[in-house]
């Protein structure tokens, strides 16, 4: 069975401190993809990244960058210079090509203090 | 605009009444799935569904039909609701050709007392 940790329930920085979401997932499939959500205090989910399992580059967007690693089964996502809009609850998540669901971590609400 | 639409997006029901949230994607998507989201449990895929008259459950199907009629629509069907189906629901489509890139409708707020 499948199965994605995000063992940070919860984390509080101040404005411009970096901060990193950690995310552990569990498959027994060798083609997998690893998804990373955001979902804003308005409740919409918002897609940030699609990763397979065949790619172990580290991938940058602006200050957001995301670090997989195959041999710890991770793929934690950084914020760099945090700002009060980075506020939301992160959604890590799993899915192989067998399935038609993805399987999500229970989130990770990040709070940005001015 | 290419995009996935729920309705209502808020409702607030009484145990024992029937509902009926829809859910339309105008992507010409084959996949539909329906997911709740629970206080520190994510989001689990309720039903989801391949293509037109075919449906299949997810991992907590209990309490809930669907249906598929047309490719562009998915309805989630509570025929009695309880309150431990208060829950914030979100519809999702995704194209054949990936199937786990999938497209998130607003959600819709449920509560029942």
């Amino acid at each position: 069975a499948q199965k994605v940790t995000q063992a940070q329930t919860e984390i509080s920085v101040v404005e411009k401190e970096d901060v990193t979401l950690d995310c552990v997932y569990e498959t027994r499939d060798t083609t997998y993809y690893l998804f990373w959500y955001k979902q804003p205090p308005s409740g919409e989910l918002v897609f940030l990244i699609r990763r397979n399992s065949f790619d172990e580059q580290n991938e940058i967007s602006g200050r957001y960058s995301w670090n997989f690693q195959k041999s710890t089964s991770s793929f934690n996502f950084t914020i760099t210079a945090s700002q009060v809009v980075d506020s939301a609850v992160y959604f890590c998540a799993l899915s192989d090509t067998g399935r038609r669901a993805l399987t999500f971590g229970s989130g990770t609400r990040l709070q940005v203090q001015p | 605009e290419a995009q996935v639409t729920q309705n209502p997006r808020y409702l607030i029901t009484v145990t024992g009444k029937k509902l009926t949230v829809t859910c339309s994607q105008n992507m010409n998507h084959e996949y539909m799935s329906w997911y709740r989201q629970d206080p520190g449990l994510g989001l689990r895929q309720i039903y989801y569904s391949m293509n037109v008259e075919v449906t299949d459950k997810g991992d907590v199907p209990e309490g809930y039909k669907v249906s598929r009629k047309e490719k562009r629509n998915f309805p989630l069907i509570l025929e009695s609701p309880s309150p431990n189906q208060t829950s914030l629901y979100f519809c999702a489509s995704s194209p054949r050709g990936a199937p786990d890139t999938q497209y998130f409708g607003p959600g819709t707020r449920l509560t029942v007392l």
